[in-house]
């Protein structure tokens, strides 16, 4: 059972250009978090999405983000006019349930570069 | 709100001491606690976790015992290993599925 796979790993976008990070959770999983972890922080939640649908995105900047987890194929996460400031790492993480005690298995993040 | 606070880093160590990574939260209700660890160039991974007052994670030789009393879930280790360095995430879940994380502690261990 492969894990959480996220492509790019790395991703260098020029100001304003449009970013979009893929995310496929580990079979069998339907809950998707999306965290933003930016330089010598901690994470920070972004998104928690089941299939088709965004259940919690208390944590998306208003404006130029937005995800998707459609019903077939990976869930993804879109930035679009991207920014010096959006340079960060994010990662995704899955779980079979909701949260709380189950645990998120995290994939090895995507790493953006604004230039 | 909610947070975590974790002691900064880096945490220089010799291998085979003893560690310890301070971990302190602030939260309503009752919270559940992890430790994820990332290892250089790779993914985190849920390292332990706690999910009632006295309760005690464990895990490769990892210790962390839930102290209401102290809102603390300090990370242990009684001797470590170079291939311990890794950067160690203290972070609570206040909700069904939210983690509130701390800043990570940066461990390096030397041969």
């Amino acid at each position: 059972n492969a894990g959480v796979m996220q492509n790019p790993r790395h991703l260098v976008r020029r100001r304003g250009q449009e970013a979009r990070l893929r995310c496929s959770p580990m079979k069998g999983h339907s809950h998707v978090y999306w965290y933003r972890q930016l330089p010598e922080e901690g994470l920070k939640f972004m998104v928690y999405l089941q299939k088709e649908n965004i259940i919690d995105e208390s944590g998306m900047p208003k404006e130029r983000f937005s995800a998707e987890f459609p019903k077939e194929g990976p869930s993804i996460l879109r930035i679009q006019q991207v920014v010096r400031g959006d340079s960060a790492a994010y990662f995704c993480a899955s779980s079979p349930l909701r949260g709380g005690d189950t645990e998120a298995f995290f994939g090895q993040g995507t790493r953006l570069t604004v230039v | 709100g909610n947070s975590v606070t974790q002691m900064e880093g880096p945490v220089t160590l010799s291998e085979e001491a003893f560690l310890t990574i301070n971990c302190t939260y602030t939260a309503t209700g009752y919270p559940s606690l992890f430790w994820y660890v990332q290892y250089p160039g790779e993914g985190l991974q849920l390292l332990l976790k706690a999910t009632k007052a006295d309760d005690k994670g464990s895990n490769k030789g990892f210790e962390a015992t839930y102290r209401k009393e102290t809102t603390s879930f300090h990370l242990e280790k009684g001797s470590v290993q170079v291939s311990d360095s890794a950067v160690y995430f203290c972070a609570l879940s206040d909700s069904n599925y939210q983690l509130i994380w701390g800043a990570g502690t940066k461990l390096i261990i030397k041969p």
